[in-house]
């Protein structure tokens, strides 16, 4: 985990409210990614980013918006579109290669009341 | 369509015991693979990876992967388990020369519970 983190570890969400999820990297990669993960399932993509001021949909976007204005940061918002957001949210980073490794948070746990 | 497969979703071995978790994938040409771990509630951390050369990759933890081109398989491997190494893992696929280049795509993941 060292050199991603995320904020906060549990955040608890009302139905119809949007929340943010924080990511900070200190590694300087270029590249940022987060992913949900559900019981027994894999990771899915949300959104990726390659580069600051740029940012690509992965699989599962709808109810997800981002921004990468910062090199180390790339927050994750949750809306109220978002049919089903209890989860697990994790952020990633990586150089740019294609050989490089992506490296993970600690991850944010988010639960909707 | 491109996609990994972790066929047991959970793996028992006693400590001391070698270890085996199996992966397979479906992709063309010359893919990257990966092997992460996580414990609960906690992040994903890199294991090892395959990118060309010697089939045979060594990572941390004592763990190593065999890469099988012909059985498009990438096993995770260790000869002596221990009870610390009962986590859930993960294996994952890039094809650098495909459509989604920039994708890691993951298995659906296998717990290893290793017993004393």
């Amino acid at each position: 985990d060292g050199g991603i983190t995320q904020s906060p570890k549990y955040l608890f969400r009302k139905e119809g409210q949007n929340v943010t999820l924080s990511c900070e990297q200190n590694l300087n990669h270029d590249a940022m990614y987060w992913y949900r993960q559900d019981p027994g399932q894999g990771l899915r993509l949300i959104y990726y980013s390659q580069i600051v001021n740029d940012f690509q949909k992965g699989d599962i976007a709808e109810g997800y918006s981002v921004s990468r204005e910062k090199k180390e940061s790339f927050p994750l918002t949750v809306t109220s579109a978002q049919k089903n957001p209890t989860a697990f949210y994790l952020c990633a980073s990586s150089g740019s290669g294609f050989t490089d490794t992506q490296y993970f948070g600690p991850g944010t746990r988010l639960t909707v009341l | 369509a491109q996609s990994v497969a972790q066929p047991e979703d959970q793996v028992n071995v006693a400590e001391g015991n070698p270890l085996t978790v199996k992966c397979t994938y479906s992709v063309s040409g010359n893919p990257y693979l990966f092997w992460y771990v996580q414990y609960p509630n906690r992040g994903l951390q890199f294991l090892l990876k395959y990118i060309t050369g010697d089939n045979l990759v060594k990572g941390s933890y004592g763990f190593e992967a065999e890469f099988n081109k012909s059985q498009t398989s990438f096993h995770l491997k260790k000869p002596s388990a221990l009870v610390s190494d009962s986590a859930l893992y993960f294996c994952a696929v890039r094809d650098p020369w495909g459509d989604s280049s920039y994708k890691l795509i993951f298995g659906s993941g296998t717990r290893l519970l290793v017993r004393p």
